[in-house]
């Protein structure tokens, strides 16, 4: 167990639609960082908090966004969902802004419809 | 449990055999590197990094081997257990001062008992 949660476990919605994945990170850890893990991509870093504020962005899109809140937990929003969006959504912390070593939550597995 | 690839290279060992999982990686400026584990329906767990100013580190039962002339770098496993049957990914930290991974596309091993 690495510490960190990720809720839902699954989810399934229908295209069009709008949901919120939750993560809590380890016990002092600062820093969420949002991974989405397709068949034909693979794992694909999406966005970075550190500390309530955007550290980094990689390949998300513009229908998703992030947020971390002031007790640290991060949500996830993806909205306008596609069918190619269907895809594993991990959660993973660190100690700080430029820690290496990450710590994955189980992932929520979205299934869009 | 859930698949994280359908077209995954794969490396079936024999327990008790060693294992060397290959990774040619992207970026010649990449710092830092790591190995994580995927278990089947779990998030990834690290394994072992090394930094680019060495060229072997050995961690319990894992080696990892970084040729940077070639980009290339290598997991070894000893006495390759069941246990070890997972999907295993390189990733490497491509912007110096972030702390984001850029993951490899992932190798899964399968142990015969």
């Amino acid at each position: 167990d690495s510490g960190v949660t990720q809720t839902p476990k699954h989810l399934i919605t229908a295209t069009g639609q709008r949901v919120t994945l939750r993560c809590s990170p380890r016990s002092g850890d600062l820093s969420v960082y949002w991974y989405q893990q397709s068949l034909d991509q693979g794992l694909q870093f999406l966005i970075q908090y550190y500390n309530g504020e955007e550290r980094a962005k990689g390949n998300i899109l513009e229908r998703f966004s992030a947020q971390q809140f002031p007790d640290l937990h991060s949500e996830l929003n993806l909205s306008s969902l596609e069918l190619g969006d269907s895809a594993l959504y991990f959660c993973a912390s660190s100690l700080g802004a430029s820690s290496y070593e990450q710590y994955f939550g189980p992932g929520t597995r979205l299934t869009v419809t | 449990g859930e698949s994280v690839g359908l077209h995954l290279p794969t490396l079936s060992v024999q327990e008790g055999d060693n294992s060397i999982i290959n990774c040619a990686y992207s970026n010649s400026a990449s710092d830092y590197f790591i190995w994580y584990k995927q278990e089947s329906g779990k998030g990834p767990q690290f394994i072992i990094d090394i930094r680019s100013n060495m060229d072997k580190r050995q961690g319990q039962r894992v080696t990892v081997l970084l040729n940077k002339t070639v980009k290339h770098l290598s997991l070894q496993i000893a006495a390759t257990q069941p246990g070890d049957s997972a999907v295993y990914f390189c990733a490497e930290n491509m912007h110096s001062g972030y702390s984001t991974l850029t993951f490899g596309k992932g190798t899964m091993l399968l142990v015969s008992p």
